[in-house]
């Protein structure tokens, strides 16, 4: 079975400061993707950075990157140089043989000004 | 290029009742799957469909149903509706140019339909 778990219900970071939200997950299967979305208050998931299971590079996306570390089954997301329009809900989540998402239970960044 | 497109944006209905939401993937994209959030549990998948069939199904009820149309548009249907049925259901599509679906298929979203049972 897959599981995704997010531990941070909330951050905060300052504005043009770095952030790390965290996820962990676990799966049997070897070939699996992993995936970032941002919900902000409108509801719409937009997509942010994708890493798969086979990529021996960390995937970055802007100021987005995610530090892949297999052995620990993590993928953590930093944002770099925050922006007061990053506030929202973070979801993780990880696609493992069927064409749909398992979800974390999502972090919501707060950005200070 | 067009995002994916929820209609309506927000319906309220009342207990017993069904209702029909409806969901316009990115042009090209065929593959067309629902998702149920709601603040206990969670985001949720309900179902996906791929050329006019459901490919893959989440642990939700028979009162839940869904359908695809040539167009790859697809609908979702809920009937007799409890009050544990509001949520936002978010529909996204994908490309699926790997069959069954590969695991760098990303999925884009729409804004949700929120749904509000009384």
């Amino acid at each position: 079975a897959q599981k995704i778990t997010q531990t941070q219900p909330g951050m905060f970071v300052q504005e043009k400061e770095a952030v790390t939200l965290d996820c962990t997950y676990d799966t049997s299967d070897p070939s699996y993707g992993l995936f970032w979305y941002k919900q902000p208050s409108s509801g719409e998931m937009i997509f942010l950075i994708y890493q798969g299971s086979y990529d021996q590079q960390n995937a970055t996306e802007g100021r987005y990157s995610l530090n892949f570390q297999k052995a620990r089954k993590s993928a953590n997301l930093v944002i770099s140089a925050s922006q007061l329009g990053d506030s929202a809900m973070y979801f993780c989540a990880m696609k493992a043989g069927a064409n749909n998402l398992f979800f974390g239970t999502g972090t919501r960044l707060t950005v200070i000004p | 290029k067009a995002g994916v497109t929820q209609t309506p944006r927000y319906l309220i209905k009342t207990r017993g009742q069904q209702v029909t939401l409806s969901c316009s993937p990115i042009s090209g994209h065929r593959s067309v799957s629902w998702y149920q959030q709601t603040p206990g549990q969670g985001l949720q998948f309900l179902f996906e469909y791929f050329s006019e069939t459901q490919r893959n199904k989440g642990n939700f009820p028979g009162r839940f149903s869904g359908r695809q149309f040539s167009n790859s548009r697809s609908e979702m249907n809920v009937s007799t509706l409890e009050l544990g049925d509001s949520a936002l259901y978010l529909c996204a599509s994908s490309l699926d140019v790997l069959r069954g679906g590969g695991n760098n298929e990303k999925l884009f979203f729409g804004s949700g339909t929120q749904l509000s049972v009384l």
